[in-house]
This record gives C-alpha cells, structure tokens and sequence, in this order.
C-alpha cells in the first residue's frame, strides 16, 4: 500500500536557523499537501503542490515538489517560535479518492 | 461563519461501552472523513464519506461505525469492540473527494477509556 514518510521525526533549532522536512512516497503522486498542526490543536492546511518540480513560496516558507513527483520539503528560513508545531505532507495517489498522511515532523524552535 | 464543529471536546468512556462523537459542516463541503491521532503519531484514516447515504471502511474500521444522513454532519460510533479507543479524533471535511482540494479539520475530540 501507499506509504509516505517524514524526516526527520524530530528537529531542534535556535530561533533564526533555518529548518527543512522531507517527505518521501513510494509511489507516484498525482498531489501533495502541507499541514501545520500546532500543540494541543488540528492540522491546518498549508498548500497544494500539483506539478512536477514545483515550487511555491509562502512568506518565509518554501514548498517543493520533486520532478518524478514522490518526494516533496517544506523548508522555513529564520524560524521564529510561532513555527513551532508539528508539520505533515499528505499525498494521493494517482486514482485513489483520498489523501495518505505522513508521519509529521515536530518542530521545536528554542527562544 | 463557515466552520466545521466536533463534540465534545473531551469525552470519557468505561470499558464496554459505545459512545458517538459528533462532528457538523456547514461549509456545504461533499466530502467528510474521521481521522485518528495517537500521541506523537500521524493521522490514520478510519472513515470517510464523498456523498450523503454513502461511505467506505479506511486503513483501520475496525470498532468503529458512521453514518452519513445529511450532508453537514458525519458522526462516528466508537464501539466496544475497539480494543484501544484511546486517542484523538479529528474530524475533516472538502469541497469533493480525491484529495485534490484541501482539507478543514475540526478542533477534534480526545476520547479517553476509564
């Protein structure tokens, strides 16, 4: 079955390091979304991804699709402490009805 | 405001019972699914929903039972025969199935079994 996967599991930076999370499928994506999830709340939505080798940009956060369209990143320059959360990918597969969630990234970002 | 609304917000159960966690849109979205959170995990499909009177078993039904009689609303029974109820439940809606619009998640429900 479709897997996606999400590394690292865990990251710890100093506010202004930049952070980056990989997300990895094992089969071709039609799409891919970005979620952020604060502590102690629900996911919400970040962005779509839908090209191959697309790349969006939302203020400090920059959303990359791979070419052959199985991995996508999520890269943030200069966190600051409002980053922090746990951030998943979510990709559907081509012909399937739903979206298979990643295992997230938690982001930990110390003042 | 358009929004999509779980209750309640905590809930208990005892061993051996069936409880049912609401979950309400009114964001006229077609399609709604419930999702399960352990701590520190990702998000595991259990049901979802692309039209009223209609819905498919997702990677872990097991225990679980909904129902779709209106489009706004979705609820989810969790029963006794879920071994480990324990978790937090999320519950999401979009505009159509096939994951190609985002999903609205609501604030979610953490069931606890006492």
């Amino acid at each position: 079955g479709q897997q996606v996967m999400q590394i690292p599991q865990y990251q710890h930076v100093q506010e202004g390091e930049d952070f980056t999370t990989y997300c990895n499928s094992s089969t071709t994506l039609s799409n891919i979304q970005w979620y952020k999830q604060r502590p102690g709340g629900h996911p919400v939505f970040l962005i779509q991804l839908v090209k191959s080798g697309e790349v969006k940009k939302q203020k400090r956060l920059t959303f990359q699709f791979g070419e052959a369209k199985k991995n996508s990143s999520l890269h943030i320059t200069a966190t600051q402490t409002t980053d922090v959360g746990t951030y998943f990918c979510a990709g559907r597969q081509t012909g399937a009805n739903n979206l298979f969630f990643g295992t997230g990234t938690r982001l930990t970002v110390i003042p | 405001d358009g929004g999509i609304t779980q209750s309640p917000k905590y809930l208990f159960r005892k061993e051996g019972q069936n409880v049912t966690l609401s979950c309400e849109q009114n964001l006229n979205h077609d399609a709604m699914y419930w999702y399960r959170q352990d701590p520190g995990q990702g998000l595991r499909l259990i049901y979802y929903s692309q039209i009223v009177n209609d819905f498919q078993k997702g990677d872990i039904a097991e225990g679980y039972s909904v129902s779709r009689e209106k489009k706004e609303s979705f609820p989810l029974t969790v029963t006794s025969a879920q071994k480990n109820p324990t978790a937090f439940y999320l519950c999401a809606s979009t505009q159509t199935g096939g994951g190609n619009y985002g999903y609205t998640f609501g604030s979610g429900t953490r069931l606890t079994v006492v």
